[in-house]
């Protein structure tokens, strides 16, 4: 069964350090989504991509944070500076069809990030 | 504003039956989802309702009321492994997915 891949599964960093995280979705699947999940809460959406495009970023603290999909399979998130409060889970999840239409969105094991 | 309402936690017994609850009031309905989270690990789908009335699948069941904004995951025969996160999530008019907090179930022997 095709799953979606993250790396790595747990990283830890002292504040002001940069750090990158990696997502290869199910092979096929046009959309690709990073959620943050805090202990106790829902995912939140920080970006999702269509293909190579951003179709939302809204809630992505653009400052510190950037993501890119640059040919439209795999996709980075990156955090430059980290701070003391980006200590969660980030979630990398991909769906198969366009916009304007409800997908199951099946997502990877996750990368635990721990801000020192 | 958009939001989700579920129980923050609940307690059942191994070989019970447990009905988890979720209300939500979104722009727009496109759709629910439920999905399992174990501690430490992500979310696994479970279900997907869109129509009104109860979907089975093994013995996880989901319900939708969409005239009511009320949908529930009922689990039978609960087994030790069934302790986790539930998370009900809603697609908006935008097709935007909008999460719940997740109710945290506890199986006890």
């Amino acid at each position: 069964e095709a799953e979606v891949a993250q790396s790595p599964r747990y990283k830890i960093t002292e504040k002001s350090q940069a750090v990158a995280f990696w997502c290869d979705p199910i092979s096929g699947h046009a959309t690709l989504y990073w959620y943050r999940q805090i202990l106790g809460q829902g995912p939140e959406l920080l970006v999702q991509f269509q293909d190579e495009s951003v179709v939302d970023d809204s809630q992505l603290p653009k400052d510190r944070f950037s993501a890119e999909r640059l040919k439209g399979v795999d996709s980075t998130l990156k955090i430059q500076p980290a701070e003391l409060g980006d200590s969660a889970m980030y979630l990398c999840a991909s769906s198969q069809n366009e916009r304007e239409y409800t997908d199951t969105q099946y997502f990877g094991p996750g990368t635990r990030l721990t801000v020192l | 504003g958009q939001n989700i309402d579920q129980p923050t936690e609940m307690t059942a017994t191994e070989g019970a039956i447990v009905q988890i609850n979720c209300t939500y009031q979104t722009s727009g309905f496109n759709g629910l989802f439920w999905y399992q989270q174990h501690a430490g690990e992500a979310p696994t789908f479970l279900s997907y309702n869109v129509l009104d009335g109860l979907e089975e699948k093994g013995r996880f069941s989901s319900f939708l009321s969409r005239s009511k904004g009320y949908s529930y995951l009922l689990l039978k025969e609960l087994q030790m492994k069934d302790s986790a996160s539930y998370l009900c999530a809603v697609t908006d008019s935008n097709y935007q997915l909008i999460w719940g907090a997740g109710t945290k179930l506890i199986i006890k022997p």
